[in-house]
């Protein structure tokens, strides 16, 4: 079975910029989950799509960051404008179902900005 | 690749040790929990959930334990193995939201 896949694998942009990040969840996956994880932290929950709809953004910083999942598999993150204190590891995850309790992570998309 | 370790607790076992990993969670309205292994540079992975109406599941070498009373879980891996060495971090489901611990560094020397 095909994990979750993200790109790019790294990124490294100036504050002001903006930057995207991609997933494929794995298929059949209804529930995708975007998170923000910063050194030494746990991963934060920014925002949870179930099918093409988002069930959780309440934790997403809405004046910049942005998600979409318009046919109800891939999905794309979005910063604009970035700040240095966006710097951090973008997981991807993917469950069958928001009642799935296993949830599949991907390498994710280390962002650092300079 | 870059760890995710930095200034979190840290546990150092020798091999063929068991390690007990603990975790505190703040929401008694949760209704499971799950244990995450993360190793350097790739995403968290599932070990093993365990519902709000149990105090005990064993998986594979691991076992974890839930004591609703104090909020205290904790994952218990027999006989440790250098590759257990990860950040294992414990998550909350609320209303099918997953909030993660702080996490914790197990370091297991042969």
């Amino acid at each position: 079975e095909a994990g979750v896949a993200q790109s790019p694998r790294y990124k490294i942009i100036e504050k002001r910029q903006s930057v995207a990040f991609w997933c494929n969840p794995i298929s059949g996956h209804a529930t995708l989950y975007w998170y923000q994880q910063i050194l030494g932290q746990g991963p934060k929950l920014l925002i949870q799509f179930q099918n093409n709809g988002v069930v959780d953004d309440s934790q997403l910083p809405k004046d910049r960051f942005s998600a979409e999942r318009l046919k109800g598999v891939d999905s794309t993150l979005k910063i604009q404008p970035a700040k240095l204190e966006d710097s951090a590891v973008y997981l991807c995850a993917s469950s069958l179902s928001r009642t799935n309790t296993e949830a599949f992570f991907g390498q994710g998309t280390r962002l650092t900005v300079v | 690749g870059e760890s995710v370790g930095l200034h979190l607790p840290t546990l150092s076992v020798q091999e063929g040790d068991n390690s007990i990993i603990n975790c505190a969670y703040s929401n008694s309205a949760s209704d499971y929990f799950i244990w995450y292994k993360q190793e350097s540079g790739k995403g968290p992975q599932f070990i093993i959930d365990i519902r709000s109406n149990m105090d005990k599941r064993q998986g594979q070498r691991v076992t974890v334990l839930l004591n609703k009373t104090v909020k205290h879980l904790s994952l218990q891996i027999a006989a440790t193995q250098p590759g257990d060495s990860a950040v294992y971090f414990c998550a909350e489901n609320i209303w099918s939201t997953l909030t993660f611990g702080k996490g914790t560094m197990l370091l297991v020397s042969p």
